[in-house]
This record gives structure tokens, C-alpha cells and sequence, in this order.
């Protein structure tokens, strides 16, 4: 069936920098796309979303790309900091975040190094 | 915010038991809710579709005489683990949806650790 993946599972910044994570997804009725933020034994952590409907939206240090055309969205963190470390997961669904349930990609570890 | 609370945070019990774990919207009131299981290193399954005052609908896969939901009321959904077994302990995580201003936005609760011995 249709998934939504990830294509690093892990990735390793220094505080400060910037980090990108990125998200594919196959199935192309999505008309919903989230970020989410899990710490270990938590549960996931609202980030920031965004629709079909556009191509960029900006957070407080955050900001979801995505790229329709190719499928494809990306999470960017400014300035990373410790607390910034957990497991990211893109979610997605097609017809909305209220009436469906979000289909999860496989998540990808951030850690932060000092 | 939207603050959405589990209960309990985690449980041990034996094989052949049933566990059941709550799931409340503290603010808000929630007409869908959602569970969701995890294993360790993977990522959230859907399992379930929590409607109040209806059956819930299950994903492919997922037996509802297992895992029982029940919706009574705005702010309660209770996923019941029915005869449980070693192979059912995961970290079972809700979600609900605010759903006012077209914001569609679905927040977790803090999940339940599941041990089955």
C-alpha cells in the first residue's frame, strides 16, 4: 500500500546549526502533511503542518517545505538546541487531519552534539 | 492548548488478562478519537478510529473483539486489551482532534507502556 518514509534514519548536528529533515511520501491525494516530535517513553509532539494547498509554512524556528511534485517534504530547524534531540515523524492524511487517521513515517533520530 | 490526558501511564499484567487504558480530551471536547500503537525503534500504527457514540472503525489487520473501544461520551474513549499476550506489549498512544477554526490538528497523549508477562 501507500506510505509515507523518511530517508535518514538518523542525522547529527552541532548545536547551533541548522537541521533538515526530510520526508517522502507515495500517495498523492495527501492533503495534509504534519511534523511531529516524539521524546523517549512521550507521546509525539505537535510541530507544524501544512496543506496541499501551498508550499511553505514558517513556525518559531521551524519550517515545513513541501514539494508536491516530487512528492516530498522537509522539516527545517533553526538553530538547533539540546532539547531539539527526539524522533521526527512526517504524518500524513488525505483528507485531513480531524476525520482521518494520520498514516506515520518510519522517523528519523536528530541528535544534537554539543 | 489542547491537552489530551492516558491512563495509566503504564501496566504490567499477565498473559490471559485484560488491560483496559483511558484516554481523555481535557479541554476540549473531541468527537473523534484515535489509537495508535508503537513498538520500539517503529513508527505509529493506526489501529483505531474512536467515533462518540458509535462503533469504532478498525484498520486492516486490527481484530475488534481484541480491542475493544468504547466512546461514550466528548472526552472519554477506552481502548480495552482483551486476553492480553506477550506479543500485545507495545506503547499504545491516543490522539484527538480539536477540530474548531479548520484547524485539524490531532494531539497525543502521553502514551501507555504495555508488559505483558
Amino acid at each position: 500500500g501507500e506510505s509515507v518514509g523518511l530517508h535518514l534514519p538518523t542525522l547529527s548536528v552541532q548545536e547551533g546549526d541548522n537541521s533538515i529533515i526530510n520526508c517522502a511520501y507515495s500517495n498523492s491525494a495527501s492533503d495534509y502533511f504534519i511534523w511531529y516530535k516524539q521524546e523517549s517513553g512521550k507521546g509525539p509532539q505537535f510541530i507544524i503542518d501544512i496543506r496541499s494547498n501551498m508550499d511553505k509554512r514558517q513556525g518559531q524556528r521551524v519550517t515545513v517545505l513541501l514539494n508536491k511534485t516530487v512528492k516530498h517534504l522537509s522539516l527545517q530547524i533553526a538553530a538547533t538546541q539540546p532539547g531539539d534531540s527526539a524522533v521526527y515523524f512526517c504524518a500524513e492524511s488525505p483528507l485531513g487531519g480531524g476525520a482521518d487517521g494520520l498514516t506515520f513515517g518510519k522517523g528519523t533520530h536528530l541528535i544534537i552534539q554539543p | 492548548g489542547a491537552v489530551v490526558s492516558q491512563h495509566p501511564s503504564w501496566v504490567i499484567c499477565k498473559s490471559g488478562t485484560s488491560v483496559k487504558i483511558e484516554c481523555r480530551s481535557l479541554d476540549f471536547q473531541a468527537t473523534t478519537m484515535f489509537w495508535y500503537r508503537q513498538f520500539p525503534k517503529q513508527s505509529l500504527m493506526l489501529m483505531a478510529t474512536s467515533n462518540e457514540g458509535s462503533k469504532a472503525t478498525y484498520e486492516q489487520g486490527v481484530e475488534k473483539d481484541k480491542f475493544l473501544i468504547n466512546h461514550a461520551s466528548l472526552t472519554l474513549s477506552t481502548l480495552t486489551v482483551t486476553s492480553a499476550h506477550p506479543e500485545d506489549s507495545s506503547f499504545y498512544i491516543c490522539s484527538a482532534n480539536e477540530g474548531r477554526l479548520l484547524r485539524e490538528t490531532q494531539y497525543f497523549g502521553p502514551g501507555t507502556r504495555l508488559l505483558v508477562l
